[in-house]
């Protein structure tokens, strides 16, 4: 089990905006990163410190995070952008730990 | 870089061993953590344990009691053990780095498949 719980599932149509969440006590404390996981291949890191994008990662995505709640967001959602998400965050004892992940599929 | 390296199947009870293979800085001097991450078939991503530059590590308490991480700088390699295998710890291991201040991993292997079998 995880303490960040994630929605299993997330549909979008191409063009229009996907939020995915990921939900824990205080998370708004910790700082969130996000996750793009397609079958076959190595984890992608899309977030970083709740709102932070790495170098090469495109500008329709973007992060918040407060209270319980740290939320994905990705703006004109494309087909390429269908994979699993997972939001990750660090536990008391400094081991990291992920959401259940989150199935994106763009209709 | 990362590149992992396991055995591919270990016998139910067995000991699993995997090393990932550093390239492009010295572990010591590049100030990274480092962990190992797996993800079973049909499941989510699961952190094992992490080992940051400085000796400490932190293991997940699932597994804790099974798991073990070190760091050889000598050979620059972050290698993993993990005790008493099942038929449940078949899945792909990543080796992965966390730069400075990152507090996410930027860097992944690209994955080695473990498969619990006898």
């Amino acid at each position: 089990s995880s303490d960040l719980a994630q929605p299993p599932t997330v549909s979008v149509s191409p063009g229009q905006t996907a939020s995915i969440t990921c939900s824990g006590d205080k998370v708004g404390d910790r700082y969130v990163c996000w996750y793009q996981k397609k079958p076959g291949q190595s984890p992608v890191l899309v977030i970083y410190q709740d709102t932070k994008r790495p170098s090469g990662i495109p500008e329709r995505f973007s992060g918040s995070n407060s209270g319980n709640t740290a939320t994905l967001t990705i703006s004109g959602t494309q087909a390429m952008d269908e994979a699993d998400y997972y939001c990750q965050a660090w536990d008391s004892s400094a081991a990291g730990v992920f959401g259940g992940g989150t199935k994106l599929t763009v209709l | 870089q990362l590149q992992e390296s396991g055995p591919g199947r270990v016998k139910p009870s067995e000991t699993l061993y995997l090393t990932c293979a550093v390239s492009g800085g010295s572990i010591n001097t590049l100030g990274y953590y480092w962990a190992w991450i797996r993800q079973s078939p049909g499941k989510g991503l699961e952190w094992i344990a992490t080992d940051y530059y400085t000796g400490e590590t932190y293991y997940n308490p699932s597994l804790k009691s099974r798991v073990a991480i070190s760091a050889d700088a000598s050979t620059n390699h972050i290698s993993m053990s993990l005790t008493s295998v099942t038929a449940a710890d078949t899945g792909v291991y990543y080796c992965a780095g966390s730069p400075p201040n990152y507090y996410a991993v930027a860097v992944w292997g690209q994955g080695t498949t473990v498969t619990v079998s006898s």
